[in-house]
């Protein structure tokens, strides 16, 4: 079992629709969780960033995390077509050691 | 303020040449990081550094070594290249805050070796 899953997609939606993209995990002891996004051909870039249980709002986006569970989530309110690229998730521990793993990564389409 | 930069932005080598990926960052950031990004496969770590003249392995360190002379450059080097290592190489950068989840990333480095 991967340390870190997400489902590649492709994930089509129509423009304005909300947006929900999931990673699960199998560490306990991960406490950062983090969400990029990739256009094609780009570095990732820094979306959102949460420490342990909870959620968290930036503008369209907000991240949740239920470590119950096991499991985080991104969704994207009122999504437009620029939103379209990968979203890649990664967590890490409380160790000192800024090790992040990351998931494969999401590929969303919003449709125009 | 340029950030995360790499150099250079595509290269292909021949099996068994050697060559140095550079990342620089001028963010003042204490952490930085090397991935590689393989289709599919997500960010896998290769080496990182938590400042000046540290450095450790991440999960597929075999066949790279770096060096962190300055707080702003950490370069890669690939020590006889193999097909295995074409991939796109990504060099990161963190504050010492939060555990470094702020992770700031340059536009990578595509290599191919054939």
């Amino acid at each position: 079992q991967k340390e870190v899953e997400q489902d590649p997609g492709p994930l089509s939606v129509p423009e304005g629709a909300i947006v929900s993209l999931n990673c699960t995990y199998s560490n306990s002891a991960f406490q950062y969780f983090m969400w990029y996004r990739q256009y094609s051909r780009k570095g990732p870039e820094l979306l959102m960033y949460t420490y342990s249980s909870g959620n968290k709002e930036d503008g369209r986006f907000t991240a949740q995390v239920d470590k119950s569970s096991k499991y985080i989530s991104l969704f994207i309110r009122d999504s437009q077509p620029s939103d379209s690229a990968t979203y890649l998730c990664a967590m890490s521990d409380n160790s000192g050691t800024y090790k992040y793993i990351f998931g494969t990564g999401t590929r969303l389409k919003v449709l125009a | 303020n340029a950030g995360v930069t790499q150099t250079p932005k595509f290269r292909i080598l021949k099996i068994g040449q050697s060559m140095t990926l550079q990342c620089t960052q001028d963010m003042n950031h204490n952490y930085m990081y090397w991935y590689r990004q393989d289709p599919g496969m997500g960010l896998k770590l290769i080496y990182y550094s938590v400042g000046a003249g540290i450095t450790d392995k991440g999960e597929v360190p075999n066949g790279y070594n770096v060096s962190r002379s300055t707080t702003e450059d950490f370069p890669l080097r690939l020590e006889l290249a193999a097909p295995s290592q074409t991939s796109v190489y990504f060099c990161a950068s963190s504050p010492p805050l939060a555990g470094g989840s702020e992770q700031y990333f340059g536009p990578g480095t595509r290599l191919t070796v054939t």
